[in-house]
């Protein structure tokens, strides 16, 4: 079965220093990936996605995401924070093959960043 | 190009009601999901449709059902409301690609009293 972790709750980090919000994956084959961000009563935004290719993704508002097979990982990054980053993220995992979209959302990560 | 538009925002309903929520996705997505998302169990997949047709479904009682119209719009339905049913109901749609990502709307916060 698929799954996906995030292993923090809050993340705390000081405005102009990069940040790392952490994934980890468990699925069969090969995984579609997705990072998500929601704001206060907001839906959730798309931010990136890894699909194949390249090991390290380019996505919205300068952030990354690097793909790690080996460490069944896929983090997400941003060379510096701003306070305006400040939200709740999710990562996704998507089984590919079979005609479906449904997604399987980590529990989330809280963002504090501080000015 | 405008984005997924979920109704009612917000909806207060007493237990043993039942309630529906609408959905329109984005001009040209035919593929339509609903979300629940709790405090307690976070993001969970209620269902899935494509082209008017259910495929796929999560792990919830049958109380909760939906359709899709041929317009792609869509519809949750909620019966026999328990407390435990609040939440912020989210639709997401996306194009027939593997490789499309979910837009989502704002969601339905549900309050059940």
């Amino acid at each position: 079965a698929q799954s996906v972790a995030q292993p923090e709750d809050q993340v705390n980090v000081a405005e102009g220093n990069p940040l790392t919000v952490k994934c980890t994956y468990s699925v069969s084959g090969n995984p579609y990936l997705f990072w998500y961000v929601q704001y206060p009563n907001r839906g959730l935004q798309f931010l990136l996605k890894y699909i194949t290719g390249d090991n390290l993704v380019k996505g919205s508002y300068g952030f990354e995401a690097e793909f790690n097979k080996s460490q069944t990982s896929f983090h997400l990054k941003k060379p510096s924070a701003l306070v305006s980053d400040s939200a709740l993220y999710f990562c996704a995992v998507r089984s590919p093959g079979g005609a479906t979209n449904k997604l399987i959302f980590g529990t989330g990560t809280l963002l504090a960043v501080q000015p | 190009k405008a984005g997924v538009t979920q109704t009612p925002r917000y909806l207060i309903k007493t237990r043993g009601q039942q309630v529906t929520l609408s959905c329109s996705p984005i001009s040209g997505h035919r593929s339509v999901s609903w979300y629940q998302q709790t405090p307690g169990q976070g993001l969970q997949f209620l269902f899935e449709y494509f082209s008017e047709t259910q495929r796929n479904k999560g792990n919830f009682p049958g109380r909760f059902s939906g359709r899709q119209f041929s317009n792609s719009r869509s519809e949750m339905n909620v019966s026999t409301l328990e407390l435990g049913d609040s939440a912020l109901y989210l639709c997401a749609s996306s194009l027939e690609s593997y490789n499309s990502p979910l837009h989502f709307g704002n969601g339905t916060r549900l309050t059940v009293t």
